[in-house]
C-alpha cells in the first residue's frame, strides 16, 4: 500500500524558515518524480514544486521560486521542502504527492499524503 | 499560461441523481486532464486521468469526457460518499494548473 506521510508543519513567524519532510513507503520511491502541492485553508489547490526521480531536475511555481528548495534522499525514501523567507500567503496545508508516471514525470498525482499545515504568523 | 475554470461553483444534487461538472481551459489543450475528489479534512484523490480513464479503484459511476477546451466529469447516480469538492487539473502544461473546484452538496 502506498503511503506518504508529511511532517514538519508548525506556526512560524513571517520571514522565518521551515523544512517539511515526506516519508514514502509501499512503492519504489527512487523510480518516481515527486511533487509538493499546497492548499490555503478553505481554498483551492496550487502546485508548488517537482523533483525528478533522481533529484537531477527541480521545478518551482513562480510564487515560491528562489525561496523554496525541493530535495529528496532516495536511500531514506524521503522528500523534503526547505521553505525560506516565509510569507503570510505561504500559509497552507502542504501535500506530498507521487507522480503517476514511472521514470519520468506526467505532472498528475496518483497518491497524496494527508498534508501538514504551515501557518505563517506576523 | 493556461487558466482552468470550473462550473458551477456549487452543485446541489439529491442522492441517486446525476451530476455533471464542467471544466474549461483558456485555450485548446490535449486530453491531459485529471479530476480529483476531495472530502473535508482529507487529501485529494485521483479519479480520472487522460480526460476519461478511471484511476484504480474508482467506481464506474464516475466518467470523464471532453477535448479541446471543454471537459466534463459525470457522476451517474450520486451516493452519499460522493458529496465532496471536485478539482480538474491540466498536466503536461507548465505550471500544471488546477481549476478552482466544484462543491457537490446534498440537495
Amino acid at each position: 500500500e502506498v503511503q506518504l506521510v508529511e511532517s514538519g508543519g508548525v506556526v512560524v513567524q513571517r520571514g522565518e524558515s521551515l523544512r517539511l519532510s515526506c516519508a514514502a513507503s509501499g512503492f519504489s520511491f527512487h523510480d518516481y518524480a515527486m511533487h509538493w502541492v499546497r492548499q490555503a485553508p478553505g481554498k483551492g489547490l496550487e502546485w508548488v514544486s517537482l523533483i525528478s526521480w533522481d533529484g537531477g531536475a527541480t521545478f518551482y511555481a513562480d510564487s515560491v521560486k528562489g525561496r523554496f528548495t525541493i530535495s529528496r534522499d532516495n536511500s531514506k525514501n524521503s522528500l523534503y521542502l526547505q521553505m525560506n523567507t516565509l510569507r503570510d500567503e505561504d500559509t497552507a496545508f502542504y501535500y506530498c504527492a507521487k507522480d503517476a508516471k514511472y521514470s519520468g514525470h506526467s505532472d498528475y498525482f496518483d497518491y497524496w499524503g494527508q498534508g501538514t499545515l504551515v501557518t505563517v504568523s506576523s | 499560461e493556461i487558466v482552468m475554470t470550473q462550473s458551477p461553483a456549487t452543485l446541489s444534487v439529491s442522492p441517486g441523481e446525476r451530476a455533471t461538472l464542467s471544466c474549461r481551459a483558456s485555450q485548446s489543450v490535449s486530453s491531459t486532464l485529471a479530476w480529483y475528489q476531495q472530502k473535508p479534512g482529507q487529501a485529494p484523490r485521483l479519479l480520472i486521468y487522460g480526460a476519461s480513464t478511471r484511476a484504480t479503484g474508482v467506481p464506474a459511476r464516475f466518467s470523464g469526457s471532453g477535448s479541446g477546451t471543454e471537459f466534463t466529469l459525470t457522476i451517474s447516480s450520486l451516493q452519499s460518499e460522493d458529496f465532496a469538492v471536485y478539482y480538474c487539473q491540466l498536466y503536461n502544461h507548465w505550471p500544471p494548473p488546477f481549476g478552482p473546484g466544484t462543491k457537490v452538496e446534498i440537495k
